[in-house]
C-alpha cells in the first residue's frame, strides 16, 4: 500500500455517460496528480494541484474536469468521453509540486464503449 | 522543458544475468532522478533515486548511477529473478520553473527462468 486509494478500479461507460474517478491520499502531501496511462503514451501528466489550487493543465479536453476540494482528496469528472479516451487513469501525491518522491495509487482502468 | 528519453523498451534476460537501463535527460538544471516498477495492475512504485549531488547509490541488488556532464543516468538489476519482470520508468525534475516529474516512455524488462 502507498497511502494512495482510487476508487472505481474498473470502470466501463457509455459516451454519453457522466462518471467521476476519485483519488484519496492519507500521507499528508500538498501535491496531487493526474496521470494518463495508454499504450501510445505510457504516462502521461494532466493535472497538478498543489495546495489545492490547480497548477498546471497540459492541454487536456474539456470533457476532463479535475475537482480538488480538500488536500487529500481529487476527483476527475467525465463527460462524454471517446473511446480513445480508454486508459488506466493513475493519481499521484507528493509532498510538494517539484524535486520529490510521487506515489502513485493503483489507477482506475476505464474503458469507453 | 525537460524531456527524458529511455531506451530499451524492452528488454529480456536470462535469470540470474545483469539488466541495464539507460536514460538521457535535456534540463541540465534537473536535480531528481527516481526509477519506478510497474507491475501488472499495480500503480508505479519508487525502487530508487539519485540526486545531482550524488554519482551512485546502491540498494541490494539494484543500482541507479548518474553522469552529470552527459546527462545520463542508468538502472543497473543485478542477479535479476523473474519477480524483477515489470515495466521500469526513470524520471527527472527539479529544473527550471520547479517542474513535476518527467517521465521515460518505459521498458518492459523480461526475466527468465
Amino acid at each position: 500500500e502507498t497511502g494512495v486509494t482510487q476508487t472505481p478500479r474498473h470502470l466501463v461507460m457509455g459516451m454519453t455517460n457522466k462518471k467521476s474517478l476519485k483519488c484519496e491520499q492519507h500521507l499528508g502531501h500538498n501535491a496531487m496528480y493526474w496521470y494518463k496511462q495508454s499504450a501510445k503514451k505510457p504516462l502521461e501528466l494532466m493535472f497538478v494541484y498543489s495546495l489545492e489550487e490547480r497548477v498546471e493543465n497540459n492541454s487536456v479536453p474539456s470533457r476532463f474536469s479535475p475537482e480538488c476540494p480538500n488536500s487529500s482528496h481529487l476527483f476527475l469528472h467525465l463527460h462524454t468521453l471517446q473511446p480513445e479516451d480508454s486508459a488506466l487513469y493513475l493519481c499521484a501525491s507528493s509532498q510538494d509540486r517539484a524535486g520529490n518522491e510521487q506515489f502513485f495509487g493503483p489507477g482506475t482502468r476505464l474503458t469507453v464503449l | 522543458g525537460e524531456n527524458v528519453e529511455q531506451h530499451p523498451s524492452t528488454l529480456s534476460v536470462q535469470e540470474g544475468d545483469s539488466a541495464v537501463i539507460k536514460c538521457t535527460y535535456s534540463d541540465s538544471a534537473s536535480n531528481y532522478f527516481p526509477w519506478y516498477k510497474q507491475e501488472l495492475g499495480k500503480g508505479p512504485q519508487l525502487i530508487i533515486d539519485i540526486r545531482s549531488n550524488v554519482g551512485e547509490k546502491k540498494d541490494q541488488r539494484i543500482a541507479v548511477t548518474l553522469n552529470k556532464t552527459a546527462k545520463h543516468f542508468s538502472l543497473h538489476i543485478t542477479e535479476t529473478q523473474p519477480e524483477d519482470s515489470a515495466v521500469y520508468f526513470c524520471a527527472a525534475s527539479g529544473g527550471k520553473g520547479n517542474t513535476p516529474l518527467v517521465f521515460g516512455k518505459g521498458t518492459r524488462l523480461s526475466v527468465i527462468a
